[in-house]
Protein backbone atom coordinates (compact mmCIF):
# COMPACT_ATOMS: atom_id res chain seq x y z
CA UNK A 1 0.00 0.00 0.00
CA UNK A 2 1.40 3.30 -0.54
CA UNK A 3 -0.92 5.12 1.90
CA UNK A 4 -1.23 8.75 1.74
CA UNK A 5 0.68 10.30 -1.04
CA UNK A 6 1.31 13.98 -1.24
CA UNK A 7 3.12 16.14 -4.31
CA UNK A 8 4.86 18.39 -5.38
CA UNK A 9 7.40 17.72 -2.59
CA UNK A 10 8.64 21.28 -2.85
CA UNK A 11 7.56 24.12 -4.22
CA UNK A 12 8.45 28.00 -5.12
CA UNK A 13 5.87 30.20 -5.57
CA UNK A 14 5.64 34.29 -6.21
CA UNK A 15 2.60 36.14 -4.08
CA UNK A 16 -0.01 36.29 -5.63
CA UNK A 17 0.28 32.86 -7.66
CA UNK A 18 -2.13 30.07 -7.11
CA UNK A 19 -1.60 26.03 -7.23
CA UNK A 20 -2.68 22.98 -5.76
CA UNK A 21 -1.33 20.34 -3.28
CA UNK A 22 -2.58 17.19 -4.08
CA UNK A 23 -3.55 14.50 -1.56
CA UNK A 24 -4.46 10.73 -2.26
CA UNK A 25 -4.51 8.03 -0.14
CA UNK A 26 -5.46 4.28 -0.94
CA UNK A 27 -6.92 3.25 2.60
CA UNK A 28 -10.46 3.89 2.08
CA UNK A 29 -10.14 6.31 5.03
CA UNK A 30 -13.22 8.30 5.46
CA UNK A 31 -11.47 11.25 7.13
CA UNK A 32 -8.94 13.31 5.76
CA UNK A 33 -7.07 16.23 7.03
CA UNK A 34 -4.91 19.11 6.10
CA UNK A 35 -2.33 20.58 8.34
CA UNK A 36 0.62 23.17 8.11
CA UNK A 37 3.61 22.78 10.52
CA UNK A 38 5.23 26.20 11.07
CA UNK A 39 9.40 26.47 12.36
CA UNK A 40 8.98 25.86 16.39
CA UNK A 41 4.77 25.84 16.04
CA UNK A 42 2.91 22.45 16.71
CA UNK A 43 0.71 20.87 13.40
CA UNK A 44 -2.12 23.37 12.75
CA UNK A 45 -5.40 21.66 10.74
CA UNK A 46 -6.32 24.08 7.61
CA UNK A 47 -9.26 21.72 6.64
CA UNK A 48 -10.84 18.37 7.14
CA UNK A 49 -13.09 16.03 5.60
CA UNK A 50 -15.20 13.47 7.13
CA UNK A 51 -16.31 11.83 3.84
CA UNK A 52 -16.50 11.99 -0.22
CA UNK A 53 -18.30 15.58 -0.58
CA UNK A 54 -18.04 16.99 2.57
CA UNK A 55 -15.30 19.31 3.98
CA UNK A 56 -15.45 21.33 6.83
CA UNK A 57 -12.78 24.94 8.09
CA UNK A 58 -9.97 23.57 10.89
CA UNK A 59 -8.29 26.06 12.80
CA UNK A 60 -6.46 28.08 10.18
CA UNK A 61 -8.53 27.70 7.15
CA UNK A 62 -7.85 31.87 5.30
CA UNK A 63 -6.47 31.64 2.17
CA UNK A 64 -7.15 27.57 1.41
CA UNK A 65 -9.77 26.46 -0.01
CA UNK A 66 -10.51 22.25 -0.37
CA UNK A 67 -12.72 19.71 -2.14
CA UNK A 68 -13.56 15.99 -1.75
CA UNK A 69 -15.19 14.59 -4.90
CA UNK A 70 -13.91 10.93 -4.39
CA UNK A 71 -12.88 9.25 -0.73
CA UNK A 72 -9.64 8.92 -2.32
CA UNK A 73 -8.60 12.61 -2.96
CA UNK A 74 -8.46 16.09 -0.98
CA UNK A 75 -6.44 18.37 -3.31
CA UNK A 76 -5.60 21.69 -0.83
CA UNK A 77 -6.26 25.07 -3.33
CA UNK A 78 -3.53 28.07 -2.86
CA UNK A 79 -5.48 31.12 -4.35
CA UNK A 80 -3.48 34.25 -4.41
CA UNK A 81 -0.16 33.05 -2.39
CA UNK A 82 1.37 34.98 0.72
CA UNK A 83 4.40 34.87 2.54
CA UNK A 84 2.39 34.08 6.07
CA UNK A 85 1.87 30.51 3.96
CA UNK A 86 5.63 29.61 4.07
CA UNK A 87 5.09 26.35 5.92
CA UNK A 88 5.38 22.47 5.42
CA UNK A 89 1.89 21.02 4.48
CA UNK A 90 0.82 17.67 5.78
CA UNK A 91 -1.76 15.87 4.22
CA UNK A 92 -3.39 13.16 6.78
CA UNK A 93 -6.30 10.91 6.47
CA UNK A 94 -7.61 8.26 9.57
CA UNK A 95 -9.96 5.55 9.41
CA UNK A 96 -12.41 7.18 12.05
CA UNK A 97 -12.57 10.24 14.01
CA UNK A 98 -12.05 10.92 17.73
CA UNK A 99 -8.63 10.51 18.64
CA UNK A 100 -8.12 7.68 15.82
CA UNK A 101 -4.32 7.27 14.84
CA UNK A 102 -3.39 9.51 11.91
CA UNK A 103 -1.55 8.34 8.43
CA UNK A 104 0.47 11.21 7.25
CA UNK A 105 2.03 12.10 3.85
CA UNK A 106 5.26 13.25 3.68
CA UNK A 107 4.71 16.82 3.03
CA UNK A 108 5.13 19.52 0.88
CA UNK A 109 7.91 22.41 1.92
CA UNK A 110 6.20 25.76 -0.29
CA UNK A 111 8.00 28.94 -0.05
CA UNK A 112 5.99 31.98 -1.41
CA UNK A 113 9.08 34.88 -2.03
CA UNK B 1 -1.69 29.43 28.48
CA UNK B 2 -0.80 26.79 25.25
CA UNK B 3 -2.94 24.11 24.96
CA UNK B 4 -0.09 21.40 24.28
CA UNK B 5 2.96 22.60 26.06
CA UNK B 6 6.08 20.92 25.80
CA UNK B 7 10.15 21.82 26.81
CA UNK B 8 11.62 22.17 22.99
CA UNK B 9 14.72 20.63 23.88
CA UNK B 10 16.92 19.39 22.85
CA UNK B 11 17.90 16.64 25.38
CA UNK B 12 21.25 15.27 24.64
CA UNK B 13 21.77 11.94 26.76
CA UNK B 14 24.72 9.19 25.93
CA UNK B 15 23.22 6.04 24.36
CA UNK B 16 22.14 3.57 26.84
CA UNK B 17 20.63 6.47 28.92
CA UNK B 18 16.85 6.63 30.23
CA UNK B 19 15.17 10.03 29.41
CA UNK B 20 12.18 11.23 29.68
CA UNK B 21 9.38 14.02 28.43
CA UNK B 22 6.71 16.00 30.05
CA UNK B 23 3.99 17.07 28.25
CA UNK B 24 0.97 19.30 30.02
CA UNK B 25 -2.29 19.82 28.17
CA UNK B 26 -4.69 22.71 29.42
CA UNK B 27 -7.94 21.00 28.64
CA UNK B 28 -8.99 18.74 31.07
CA UNK B 29 -11.66 17.57 28.91
CA UNK B 30 -8.75 16.07 26.88
CA UNK B 31 -10.30 12.43 25.81
CA UNK B 32 -7.14 10.94 24.34
CA UNK B 33 -3.32 11.58 24.11
CA UNK B 34 -0.75 10.38 22.00
CA UNK B 35 2.79 10.58 21.09
CA UNK B 36 4.05 11.07 18.05
CA UNK B 37 7.06 10.72 16.57
CA UNK B 38 8.93 12.85 14.01
CA UNK B 39 12.31 12.56 12.11
CA UNK B 40 13.87 15.70 10.67
CA UNK B 41 11.98 17.06 7.77
CA UNK B 42 9.64 13.82 7.84
CA UNK B 43 5.99 13.37 8.60
CA UNK B 44 4.94 12.73 12.07
CA UNK B 45 4.69 8.80 12.45
CA UNK B 46 2.04 7.38 15.88
CA UNK B 47 4.45 5.97 18.48
CA UNK B 48 2.13 5.07 21.08
CA UNK B 49 -1.53 5.94 22.20
CA UNK B 50 -1.42 7.24 26.18
CA UNK B 51 -4.27 4.95 28.33
CA UNK B 52 -4.94 6.37 31.91
CA UNK B 53 -3.37 2.98 33.32
CA UNK B 54 -0.07 4.03 31.43
CA UNK B 55 1.18 1.24 28.94
CA UNK B 56 4.51 -0.09 27.77
CA UNK B 57 5.87 -0.59 24.43
CA UNK B 58 8.83 -2.28 24.81
CA UNK B 59 11.50 0.26 25.57
CA UNK B 60 8.72 3.64 25.92
CA UNK B 61 6.63 3.82 28.52
CA UNK B 62 3.81 6.33 28.47
CA UNK B 63 2.02 7.79 31.43
CA UNK B 64 -0.98 9.55 32.19
CA UNK B 65 -1.69 12.19 35.33
CA UNK B 66 -5.36 13.66 34.24
CA UNK B 67 -5.50 14.90 38.06
CA UNK B 68 -1.89 17.13 37.12
CA UNK B 69 -3.13 17.15 33.62
CA UNK B 70 0.27 15.70 32.40
CA UNK B 71 1.43 12.80 30.48
CA UNK B 72 5.00 11.51 30.02
CA UNK B 73 6.97 9.57 27.75
CA UNK B 74 10.39 7.64 29.58
CA UNK B 75 12.67 6.25 27.10
CA UNK B 76 14.90 3.46 28.23
CA UNK B 77 18.24 2.06 26.82
CA UNK B 78 17.90 5.19 24.81
CA UNK B 79 19.68 3.96 20.90
CA UNK B 80 21.14 6.57 18.54
CA UNK B 81 18.14 5.70 16.29
CA UNK B 82 15.89 7.01 18.85
CA UNK B 83 16.87 10.72 17.84
CA UNK B 84 13.83 12.16 16.35
CA UNK B 85 11.16 15.40 18.03
CA UNK B 86 9.18 13.60 20.13
CA UNK B 87 5.40 15.12 19.42
CA UNK B 88 2.91 14.88 22.47
CA UNK B 89 -0.85 14.86 21.01
CA UNK B 90 -4.01 15.46 22.57
CA UNK B 91 -7.61 14.81 21.85
CA UNK B 92 -10.14 17.37 23.66
CA UNK B 93 -13.23 15.83 21.32
CA UNK B 94 -15.25 15.80 18.25
CA UNK B 95 -17.34 18.81 16.96
CA UNK B 96 -19.47 17.82 14.23
CA UNK B 97 -16.53 15.65 12.85
CA UNK B 98 -13.04 15.65 12.56
CA UNK B 99 -10.55 14.57 15.18
CA UNK B 100 -10.16 17.33 18.07
CA UNK B 101 -6.21 16.95 18.20
CA UNK B 102 -4.19 19.84 19.07
CA UNK B 103 -0.28 18.91 18.72
CA UNK B 104 2.83 20.14 20.91
CA UNK B 105 5.43 21.83 19.21
CA UNK B 106 7.52 19.32 20.16
CA UNK B 107 10.22 18.12 22.33
CA UNK B 108 13.70 16.88 20.38
CA UNK B 109 16.23 14.24 21.45
CA UNK B 110 19.48 14.14 20.54
CA UNK B 111 20.83 10.48 21.54
CA UNK B 112 24.62 11.11 21.06
CA UNK B 113 27.31 7.62 21.23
Amino acid sequence: NAGVTQTPKFRILKIGQSMTLQCTQDMNHNYMYWYRQDPGMGLKLIYYSVGAGITDKGEVPNGYNVSRSTTEDFPLRLELAAPSQTSVYFCASSYRQGGEKLFFGSGTQLSVL
Amino acid sequence: RKEVEQDPGPFNVPEGATVAFNCTYSNSASQSFFWYRQDCRKEPKLLMSVYSSGNEDGRFTAQLNRASQYISLLIRDSKLSDSATYLCVVNWGVTGGGNKLTFGTGTQLKVEL
